[in-house]
């Protein structure tokens, strides 16, 4: 019974690059949660999505960071023309429409290295 | 003041001691208190999970929750190194989509 898969679990970019991490939900999930952790810092909440539909991104950075959960695949999250600034690791997390809030199954993340 | 606070440590403990990890809080609309663990290059887990003031049970873990002070804390009994880690408070309000998570206590416990 697979938990929650990311790939890639690391993945080293130049500045001005585009980074694509892809994210598979628990089966049988259709709630899926990124989150950032920059070093010394807490989880910081990014975007919230259901299968094609973004419900709530008010964590995302307004520019170059976008995110998807299509109908078919995992979720991706997309960020443009990176910056140092973006290195971090970046988790994603799912959860089933029958749990209690806040209970999420988060997978081993994916660090993001700008160089 | 920030809406979550959690002395970041690290906190070293001898094998067998009891443990006590705490955060305070500022957002009076958080209804639900979560504990998760992360070990290091590891995504969290959730380890306790309480809705009401009062204190819940689960092996050797409490979680016990103050609302009136806005204080919530996990106690680790006959502490183990395998609890080594870093362990991470969780907010929720139950409307929004968003859990807040505190900056994280780094827990080592010594053989």
């Amino acid at each position: 019974n697979a938990g929650v898969m990311q790939n890639p679990r690391h993945l080293v970019r130049r500045r001005g690059q585009e980074a694509r991490l892809r994210c598979s939900p628990v089966k049988g999930h259709s709630h899926v949660y990124w989150y950032r952790q920059l070093p010394e810092e807490g989880l910081k909440f990014m975007v919230y999505l259901q299968k094609e539909n973004i419900i709530d991104e008010s964590g995302m950075p307004k520019e170059r960071f976008s995110a998807e959960f299509p109908k078919e695949g995992p979720s991706i999250l997309r960020i443009q023309q990176v910056v140092r600034g973006d290195s971090a690791a970046y988790f994603c997390a799912s959860s089933p429409l029958d749990r209690a809030a806040g209970e999420l199954f988060f997978g081993e993340g994916s660090r993001l290295t700008v160089l | 003041q920030k809406e979550v606070e959690q002395d970041p440590g690290p906190l070293s403990v001898p094998e067998g001691a009891i443990v006590s990890l705490n955060c305070t809080y500022s957002n009076s609309a958080f209804q639900y208190f979560m504990w998760y663990r992360q070990y290091s290059r590891k995504g969290p887990e959730l380890l306790m999970y309480t809705y009401s003031s009062g204190n819940k049970e689960d092996g050797r873990f409490t979680a016990q929750v103050d609302k009136s002070s806005k204080y919530i804390s996990l106690f680790i009994r006959d502490s183990q190194p395998s609890d080594s880690a870093t362990y991470l408070c969780a907010f929720y309000t139950g409307t929004a989509s968003k859990l807040t998570f505190g900056t994280g206590t780094r827990l080592q416990v010594m053989l």
